[in-house]
């Protein structure tokens, strides 16, 4: 059964880059052709998408973190990952991984989340 | 302010049927499937209902979807104390080169 895992700091400086890992067991993730994707909600508020990376490699970001978003796969880890660029408070919310069989499809399998404050 | 509209709360006791609403517009439910998440707080979210009316896997069928024109309602019936969560629907936008939208939530309350 397919399961994922988020990790990384919990506590990142402002201007600086968050990097943050989520661990894929109980499957390849170079062989599930699904869609490894990035989610976060910020304390007390909704869901925002944040992007997601298809099996075959293509990116789809929120155009509105489009410019300080990177995320990437790494089959030799079963990892996949997300880096944000010049955090700011603003950024400090609970990070999830999920995944879905198409882009447009639900999202049927979720990480626990992980969270991240942005703080000098 | 989110893409898809929902309201803030909603509320009902014990056995009732409620109904939780989510507008959107023609690039996002108008063109495409809505999907459903429960989130207990705490907790991850939980898919409820895909393709706008099609429950995963374990699910209870107390659980439905509809969607009509730019708009789209889950109801719960039967309602439980456990159901008790926020509640959230997504579609994929079109727009800005496309985008998953999501509404700001619906806080239900069961008296």
């Amino acid at each position: 059964q397919l399961q994922l895992q988020e990790s990384g700091p919990g506590l990142v400086k402002p201007s600086e880059t968050l990097s943050l890992t989520c661990t894929v067991s109980g499957g390849s993730i170079s062989s599930i052709k699904y869609y490894w994707g990035w989610i976060r909600q910020p304390p007390g508020e909704g869901l925002e998408w944040i992007g997601s990376m298809s099996y075959s490699g293509t990116t789809y970001y929120n155009p509105s973190l489009k410019s300080r978003v990177t995320i990437s796969v790494d089959t030799s880890k079963n990892q996949f990952s997300l880096r944000m660029s010049s955090v700011t408070a603003a950024d400090t919310a609970v990070y999830y991984c999920a995944t879905n069989p198409c882009i447009t499809c639900g999202l049927d399998l979720w990480g626990q989340g992980t969270t991240v404050t942005v703080s000098s | 302010q989110s893409v898809l509209t929902q309201p803030p709360s909603a509320s009902g006791t014990p056995g009732q049927r409620v109904t939780i609403s989510c507008s959107g517009s023609t690039s996002n439910i108008g063109s495409r499937t809505v999907n459903w998440y429960q989130q207990v707080p705490g907790t991850a979210p939980k898919l409820l209902i895909y393709s706008n009316n099609q429950r995963p896997s374990g699910v209870p069928d107390r659980f439905s979807g509809s969607k009509s024109g730019t708009s789209a309602s889950l109801a719960i019936s039967g309602l439980q104390s456990e159901d008790e969560a926020d509640y959230y629907c997504a579609a994929w936008d079109d727009s800005l080169n496309g985008r998953v939208v999501f509404g700001g939530g619906t806080k239900l309350t069961v008296l």
